[in-house]
């Protein structure tokens, strides 16, 4: 199966702790898209990225959150000191090439803040 | 602010009759327009799309109808069969980056056998 493939599917972290999520494209996609969904409502995009560059990071919060796509390995988004309302889905979506090209998406990552 | 609406959380509609999700837009600038469907702890699945050039699209059961003047899309599904149970997104994009989709909050589908 060659799709967008996300882990952990499932993550709990404490208040103050990191968490990483990570997302392989599909095969042959070279860019990659971050989603969030929080309870009863839509997905927000937080940030677009190709290889070792990140393109568009108009949605991401300006503090805690990053995101990379390095030359080899999976794209990294990274969250520090999480708070209670970072409890969200988090989806990957990865698509062939730039503009306005169907994006695939993953199954999803589920943060729980305790 | 909400650019993509879908005004109906939900929808129940009996197996083998047509199936209507609506969707309405704000920003005139959009000019791509996809559905996704997504079943519970799964990713959204792209169903179709359609560019602001065309007024409509069809892929087997599934049609979706653009009205620019109105800013409103619309998924048709026909027959509507039990598997279409999940809920369907709209979304929306524009310009030379397209980077972005605009996603609406969403619509359950439920059909009934």
């Amino acid at each position: 199966n060659a799709g967008v493939m996300q882990n952990p599917r499932h993550l709990v972290r404490r208040r103050g702790q990191e968490a990483r999520l990570r997302c392989s494209p599909m095969k042959g996609h070279s860019h990659v898209y971050w989603y969030r969904q929080l309870p009863e409502e839509g997905l927000k995009f937080m940030v677009y990225l190709q290889k070792e560059n990140i393109i568009d990071e108009s949605g991401m919060p300006k503090e805690r959150f990053s995101a990379e796509f390095p030359k080899e390995g999976p794209s990294i988004l990274r969250i520090q000191q999480v708070v209670r309302g970072d409890s969200a889905a988090y989806f990957c979506a990865s698509s062939q090439s730039r503009g306005q090209e169907t994006q695939y998406f993953g199954p999803g990552t589920r943060l729980l803040v305790l | 602010d909400q650019q993509v609406k879908q005004n109906s959380p939900s929808l129940s509609v009996q197996e083998g009759r047509i199936s209507i999700l609506n969707c309405d837009y704000t920003n005139s600038m959009f000019d791509y327009f996809l559905w996704y469907k997504k079943y519970p702890a799964e990713g959204p699945t792209f169903l179709i799309s359609i560019s602001s050039i065309k007024d409509k699209n069809e892929d087997g059961r599934f049609t979706v109808f653009l009205n620019k003047s109105a800013k409103h899309l619309s998924l048709h599904i026909v027959p509507s069969q039990p598997g279409d149970s999940a809920v369907y997104f709209c979304a929306a994009s524009y310009g030379d980056t397209g980077n972005q989709f605009y996603f609406g909050t969403g619509t359950s589908l439920t059909v009934i056998p």
